[in-house]
């Protein structure tokens, strides 16, 4: 039961063009979203983080919108970078105090320059 | 952000032999850490959580006996595949969690490239 989607499994981007990143849950109990990227061959790193208190958050080219409304959430990347291409994993907790993170299943992302 | 250090990066091994896995935190102290691996093609698979001074709790599926997790200290657990075998090969990768300032952000280490000869 994958409870966070990413229903993309890939998408390409023209450089300098804004990247939007979809993720899907169907807990209603998550209330605290995070966004990570992975190059091939490491660890996720993290990108940004959004409460459920909150319906966007930003820094820097990252932004993240959460409706959840539609269980629905999404990373904006503007503008796009080659060096962003990479696979971008989102996830979720049931509250900031919960331990374990449910991830999505990814998606890889392809600036071309 | 935080850094979380995963040594080695990648090993080789025999079967049959065990391997020992590092991850430690060094800049904040994580009473919790997190052992993952990652199938080709595939998300993280959460194997374990690992609490310090406290026994590991693991997945469904996972077995305790085989993937030995320590977490002696609040910034570092090990990971130990013990009498690996071919089908172990994998990426393993670690967490640590950091909750300092009311946040819960896993910070991820860069990975263990396992190959199981």
């Amino acid at each position: 039961d994958q409870q966070v989607k990413q229903n993309s499994p890939s998408l390409s981007v023209q450089e300098g063009r804004i990247s939007i990143l979809n993720c899907d849950y169907t807990n209603s109990m998550f209330d605290y979203f995070l966004w990570y990227k992975k190059y091939p061959a490491e660890g996720p790193t993290f990108l940004i983080s959004i409460s459920s208190i909150k319906d966007k958050n930003e820094d820097g080219r990252f932004t993240v919108f959460l409706n959840k409304s539609a269980k629905h959430l999404s990373l904006h990347i503007v503008p796009s970078q080659p060096g962003d291409s990479a696979v971008y994993f989102c996830a979720a907790l049931p509250g900031r105090g919960y331990q374990k993170v449910t991830f999505g299943t990814g998606t890889k992302l392809q600036v071309i320059p | 952000g935080a850094v979380v250090s995963q040594h080695p990066s990648r090993v080789i091994c025999k079967s049959g032999t065990s391997v020992k896995i590092e991850c430690r935190s060094l800049d904040f102290q994580a009473t919790t850490m997190f052992w993952y691996r990652q199938f080709p093609k595939q998300s993280l698979m959460l194997m374990a959580t690992s609490n310090e001074g406290s026994k590991a709790t693991y997945e469904q599926g996972v077995e305790k006996d085989k993937f030995l997790i320590n977490h002696a200290s609040l910034t570092l657990s090990t990971l130990t595949v013990t009498s690996a075998h071919p089908e172990d090969s994998s990426f393993y990768i670690c967490s640590a969690r950091d909750t300092g300032g009311g946040k819960n952000i896993q910070y991820f280490g860069a990975g263990t490239r396992l190959s199981v000869l």
